[in-house]
This record gives C-alpha cells, sequence and structure tokens, in this order.
C-alpha cells in the first residue's frame, strides 16, 4: 500500500504570493492533518479534517487555509506569504475516525522557500 | 489542554551503549501516547504508541518506553545504540476534547552516536 504522497516536494516563491499544497492520503484513511514544522517553532498543528470538514485548527492567521476532497485528498493554501512561512510542512493520514489513539502516518513533507 | 516536554534537546551515546530519552506530558484526560523518529530529509516514522493497554510499550528497532501515570512521563529507551539510531526523536500527546485530531509534539531529541 502506497504512503502518503505529498506535492509538490520543493517549493520557491516570492514574499505575497500564494501557494497550493497537496496531500494524499494512505488508501481508506479518511482523517488528514497538517503540520509545519520549522527550526525555531518545532512542529505545529495547522488543521484536521475528516469527511472534508474541519474538525480543529491550530492557532495560526486566516492566510492559512485547507480543505479535503470527497475522496479525502486535501489541499493547504497559504495566501499573502511571508518570510517566516519559510518551513516544511508535512501532512499525516489516518484510518477510521482519527481520533487520539490513532496513529498517524506521515508523508514526506513539503519544503517552501519564501523568498 | 494538552502538552509536552522533552527534558533533552541533545543527547550522545557511543555505540553498543543505552539509550535514554526523557519526555514529560501533561493531560486533561488520559492520553495517547506516541514516539516518532525523522531521520535526515525524511519523514516522521512511528516508533511506538501508547493507548491505555500494557504500560511498558514495545516498539521497532528495539526501542520500548514505560507510561508511568503518577510521574507523568513517558520516557523511551534502548539497551544497546546502534549508529542508525542516529536521528532526531519527538514525543507526541494525543487527547481526547478540545484537542481531538491534534497531536502536540514536543520540541524534539537530537541523539548523537559514537563509534
Amino acid at each position: 500500500k502506497a504512503g502518503v504522497t505529498q506535492t509538490p516536494r520543493y517549493l520557491i516563491k516570492t514574499r505575497g504570493q500564494q501557494v497550493t499544497l497537496s496531500c494524499s492520503p494512505i488508501s481508506g484513511h479518511r482523517s488528514v492533518s497538517w503540520y509545519q514544522q520549522t527550526p525555531g517553532q518545532g512542529l505545529q498543528f495547522l488543521f484536521e479534517y475528516f469527511s472534508e470538514t474541519q474538525r480543529n485548527k491550530g492557532n495560526f492567521p486566516g492566510r492559512f487555509s485547507g480543505r479535503q476532497f470527497s475522496n479525502s485528498r486535501s489541499e493547504m493554501n497559504v495566501s499573502t506569504l511571508e518570510l517566516g512561512d519559510s518551513a516544511l510542512y508535512l501532512c499525516a493520514s489516518s484510518f477510521g475516525q482519527g481520533g487520539p489513539s490513532e496513529t498517524q502516518y506521515f508523508g514526506p513533507g513539503t519544503r517552501l522557500l519564501v523568498l | 489542554a494538552q502538552s509536552v516536554t522533552q527534558l533533552d534537546s541533545h543527547v550522545s551515546v557511543s555505540e553498543g551503549t543505552p539509550v535514554l530519552l526523557r519526555c514529560n506530558y501533561s493531560s486533561s484526560y488520559s492520553p495517547s501516547l506516541f514516539w516518532y523518529v525523522q531521520h535526515p530529509n525524511k519523514g516522521l516514522q512511528l516508533l511506538l504508541k501508547y493507548t491505555s493497554a500494557a504500560t511498558l510499550v514495545k516498539g521497532i528497532n528495539g526501542f520500548e518506553a514505560e507510561f508511568k501515570k503518577s510521574e507523568t512521563s513517558f520516557h523511551l529507551t534502548k539497551p544497546s545504540a546502534h549508529m542508525s539510531d542516529a536521528a532526531e526523536y519527538f514525543c507526541v500527546v494525543s487527547d481526547v476534547g478540545d484537542s481531538w485530531g491534534k497531536f502536540q509534539f514536543g520540541a524534539g531529541t537530537q541523539v548523537v552516536v559514537t563509534p
């Protein structure tokens, strides 16, 4: 079974632009979560989706948004990019309801560099 | 509310000696706890998880962790370090309530293994 896939793997953008990142969960997984990883802040939760509904959201500005499609694939969008948005963005999927005891399986990440 | 503290940011061990990575957590309910490993330029891989069953949890690659509720700890150990264990390790807490679907990561412990 294929793992979580994320596209693109690398991105370079300039300040003020917007970006869309894509995540395909493991087949059969219905919950998708997104995390931002930076050297200064570590791994921070962005949002979680289940059945096309956002169930939880982290403490990020409204420039960060996401959605989930009926096939469980997910996208996240960052508008008006800032230098501080440079990070590794990780997507994770889990089987079932996505509850606290369920393992999250992580993709390789999309590395975003904002110039 | 949930939180997790990894007590060591860096740990250096000699190959063949024991490894101990310390993790304390805080949770309002009965949490699930995980250890993940991240090798350079790779995604996060699950080592093991605790979900209110046996308090001593065995994981992959010879790692194990013990859940101690009275000490709110979930330390990770390995009897004999291997060069391939050099990586960053993350302790994670996951809970119900407002934290549903949200993994709270510790700051990470960087493990260096010397020959």
